[in-house]
C-alpha cells in the first residue's frame, strides 16, 4: 500500500527557474516530513525535513511547505541549477516509529 | 570519514539460491537499517537493527532476515530468491535513539535475480 505518493514522475525546468515538486500522502498519523535526492550509482541523501507542527521550512534554494488539512506537502526549489538534476524522494514517517515510507520519486531536469 | 560502505555493489543470481548482502555504518553510527529499492519505485523498509537486534520491521517475508555485529556492521540475507526480489538494496546508517534521523545511505548493491 502507497502511503506516499508522487503522481509526477519527472519534471524539466530551465535553469533560474523554479521546481516544484509534489507530494501526497494518506496516512493521518505522519508526522515528519523529509525530502531525499538522489544521483545516478549514489545513495539518496538528506535535503530538508518539515515537522507538522509546522506549515513551512527553508533552507537556502530549498522550501517544503505542509498542507496537512489536504495531506499534501511540496518542495521549491528557486532558482534551479544544472547540480539539482536528480530524483526527488519525499518520505514521511510517524514519532517514535523506526522506517521511513517513501514515494516513487520525481527525476527532475534542469535544463540550461 | 568514510561513509556507508556496502558490498557488493552488483551481484547477478538464479532464481531459488541465497544471497548476503553486507553494510558498514558510517563512523559513530550504532543503527542500521535495510531498504529495497525496486525500478520505478521508492525505497520500501525492511527492517532495522540496533544492539545486535531487529528493532522494526517492514511489511517482507521470513525470507528476509539479517544480522548486526559487535563493530555494528550489518548482513541482509534472502533465502529462495524469486525474480521479484530484483532490486537496489540499500543501507543506512544513524545514531541510536534516532531511528531515521540523520539517515546516511549507501549506494546499495544491485541485486539480478535471474
Amino acid at each position: 500500500d502507497q502511503q506516499v505518493k508522487q503522481n509526477s514522475p519527472s519534471l524539466s525546468v530551465q535553469e533560474g527557474r523554479i521546481s516544484i515538486l509534489n507530494c501526497d500522502y494518506t496516512n493521518s498519523m505522519f508526522d515528519y516530513f523529509l525530502w531525499y535526492k538522489k544521483y545516478p550509482a549514489e545513495g539518496p541523501t538528506f535535503l530538508i525535513s518539515i515537522s507538522s507542527i509546522k506549515d513551512k521550512n527553508e533552507d537556502g534554494r530549498f522550501t517544503v511547505f505542509l498542507n496537512k488539512s489536504a495531506k499534501h506537502l511540496s518542495l521549491h526549489i528557486m532558482p534551479s541549477q544544472p547540480g539539482d538534476s536528480a530524483v526527488y524522494f519525499c518520505a514521511a514517517s510517524v514519532t517514535n516509529d523506526y522506517k521511513l515510507s517513501f514515494g516513487a520519486g520525481t527525476t527532475v531536469t534542469v535544463r540550461a | 570519514d568514510a561513509g556507508v560502505t556496502q558490498s557488493p555493489t552488483h551481484l547477478i543470481k538464479t532464481r531459488g539460491q541465497q544471497v548476503t548482502l553486507r553494510c558498514s555504518p558510517k563512523s559513530g553510527h550504532d543503527t542500521v537499517s535495510w531498504y529495497q529499492q525496486a525500478l520505478g519505485q521508492g525505497p520500501q523498509f525492511i527492517f532495522q537493527y540496533y544492539e545486535e537486534e531487529e528493532r522494526q520491521r517492514g511489511n517482507f517475508p521470513d525470507r528476509f532476515s539479517g544480522h548486526q555485529f559487535p563493530n555494528y556492521s550489518s548482513e541482509l540475507n534472502v533465502n529462495a530468491l524469486w525474480l521479484g526480489d530484483s532490486a537496489l538494496y540499500l543501507c543506512a546508517s544513524s545514531l541510536s535513539g534516532g531511528g531515521y534521523y540523520g539517515y546516511t545511505f549507501g549506494s546499495g548493491t544491485r541485486l539480478t535475480v535471474v
